[in-house]
């Protein structure tokens, strides 16, 4: 069964310092997205995207995050400046149509120190 | 917000018995999802029910739907060891390209 695959699974990186999380969604998929899920919490979302450019945003998704799909397969977040509060388990998620279910990723565990 | 409460907050059941989860939430819909994750893994997709369905199958699961209460439920039959896990319900809103998710009811099953 295809997958939604993320990397890497855990990374810790220090208060200030930027990061990528990478994704590789589903490759016949046209929507994709990311969401966050701070320990014991509920899952977030974060931003959607299609056709490259972002469908909508939540009030998290500040400008301190950006989105990508630079060559057509890979779909990445980057926090410019992360802050400890930035600490949570980022999922990538996507979907062939509009209105059926999500694929998610196993997720990437970001810890900022 | 969207979304509105999952009840029970954790439910603990002997194996073999039928595990009931709840869902509410305040907007209109397009569908509504199920979702499992493992602890600390990622959220697999169980089922989806829209918002012109009232009961749904999958297996051992079966998911109803009543937009008029703006509630759900979830029933695992027969549960298994492995059933243990958070489920969660999320919303589709119509126009909304987003899924807003529940707080959660963690199951545990007793072997």
């Amino acid at each position: 069964e295809p997958e939604v695959t993320q990397t890497p699974s855990h990374q810790v990186t220090q208060m200030g310092q930027e990061v990528i999380l990478r994704c590789v969604p589903i490759s016949n998929h046209l929507y994709f997205y990311w969401y966050r899920q701070i320990l014991g919490q509920k899952v977030e979302f974060l931003v959607s995207f299609y056709n490259n450019e972002i469908s909508e945003k939540s009030e998290i998704f500040d400008d301190q995050f950006s989105v990508e799909r630079p060559d057509g397969s890979n779909f990445t977040l980057k926090i410019r400046s992360t802050k400890l509060e930035d600490s949570a388990m980022y999922f990538c998620a996507s979907q062939n149509r509009v209105g059926y279910g999500y694929t998610f990723g196993s997720g990437t565990r970001l810890t900022v120190v | 917000s969207q979304q509105g409460e999952e009840d029970p907050q954790a439910l603990s059941i002997q194996e073999g018995e039928n595990a009931t989860m709840n869902c509410s939430y305040k907007t209109s819909i397009n569908n509504l999802q199920w979702y499992r994750q493992n602890s600390g893994r990622g959220l697999v997709h169980l089922i989806l029910i829209r918002s012109n369905e009232r009961e749904k199958h999958s297996g051992r699961l079966r998911v109803t739907l009543d937009t008029s209460k703006k509630s759900s439920s979830l029933l695992i039959t027969a549960s298994r060891a492995a059933d243990t896990a958070s489920y969660f319900c999320a919303t589709d809103a119509w126009g909304a390209q987003k899924l807003v998710f529940g707080q959660g009811t963690r199951l545990t099953i007793n072997p």
